[in-house]
């Protein structure tokens, strides 16, 4: 079974400052993909960024950019330049071969002006 | 970008009846929707796989007669909870994948959520 672990229920930042949000995941499957998602009070979610386990590289998005350990089974988020509209849920998500996606528990993030 | 429709945004329904949850892809073809139920201030759970033209695959612990999964066309599938009861009041998300997308990292779309609350 695929499980995924966040394990800092709430967080919070300074505007304009960097935070990291960690999420650790576990399966025994060698290929698969990662996702951040966003979801703010409007509770629809957003994709973040995404990584390929298979790809060394770190993914990037403008300010957001992952940090991607495949032996450590880690896959955290940074934000920088952090703005007010980053304020909401980030779950971080596990999607394996067959497309089903398990998501983790979940980090609300509250960016103080 | 792919769009997902999901209604309704609310339902508040009482204590054994049926409720239906419609998710429809707009602007693309989804063979594979997923349904997801979350509580409050809590993760989305995976409930079940729709898959068109076939019977939903449920996660262990989802009852398969309770929780109703129709995917009848490539653009719409259905969630209907029977016999609802107090316990089943939650925010129900579905969500699709673009069956013409080539790439297996592609994303998932996901609709606005129902709420319901079964009184």
């Amino acid at each position: 079974a695929q499980t995924v672990t966040q394990s800092q229920p709430e967080m919070s930042v300074q505007e304009a400052e960097t935070v990291t949000l960690s999420c650790t995941y576990d399966t025994s499957e060698n290929n698969y993909y990662l996702f951040w998602y966003k979801q703010p009070p409007s509770r629809q979610m957003i994709l973040v960024i995404r990584q390929e386990a298979y790809k060394q590289q770190n993914a990037t998005e403008n300010r957001f950019s992952v940090n991607f350990q495949k032996a450590a089974k880690s896959f955290s988020l940074k934000i920088s330049d952090s703005q007010l509209g980053d304020t909401a849920m980030y779950f971080c998500a596990f999607m394996r071969t067959g497309n089903q996606f398990y998501f983790g528990t979940g980090t609300s993030l509250t960016v103080i002006p | 970008g792919a769009v997902v429709s999901q209604h309704p945004s609310r339902v508040i329904c009482k204590s054994g009846t049926s409720v239906k949850i419609e998710c429809r892809s707009l602007d693309f073809q989804a063979t594979t929707m997923f349904w997801y139920r979350q509580f409050p201030k809590q993760s989305l759970m995976l409930m079940a796989t729709s898959n068109e033209g076939s019977k939903a695959t449920y996660e262990q612990g989802v009852e398969k007669d309770k929780f109703l999964i129709n995917h009848a066309s490539l653009t719409l599938s259905t969630l209907t909870v029977t016999s609802a009861h107090p316990e089943d009041s939650s925010f129900y998300i579905c969500s699709a994948r673009d069956r013409l997308s080539s790439s297996y990292n592609s994303p998932l779309h996901f609709g606005n959520g129902t709420r319901l609350t079964v009184t």
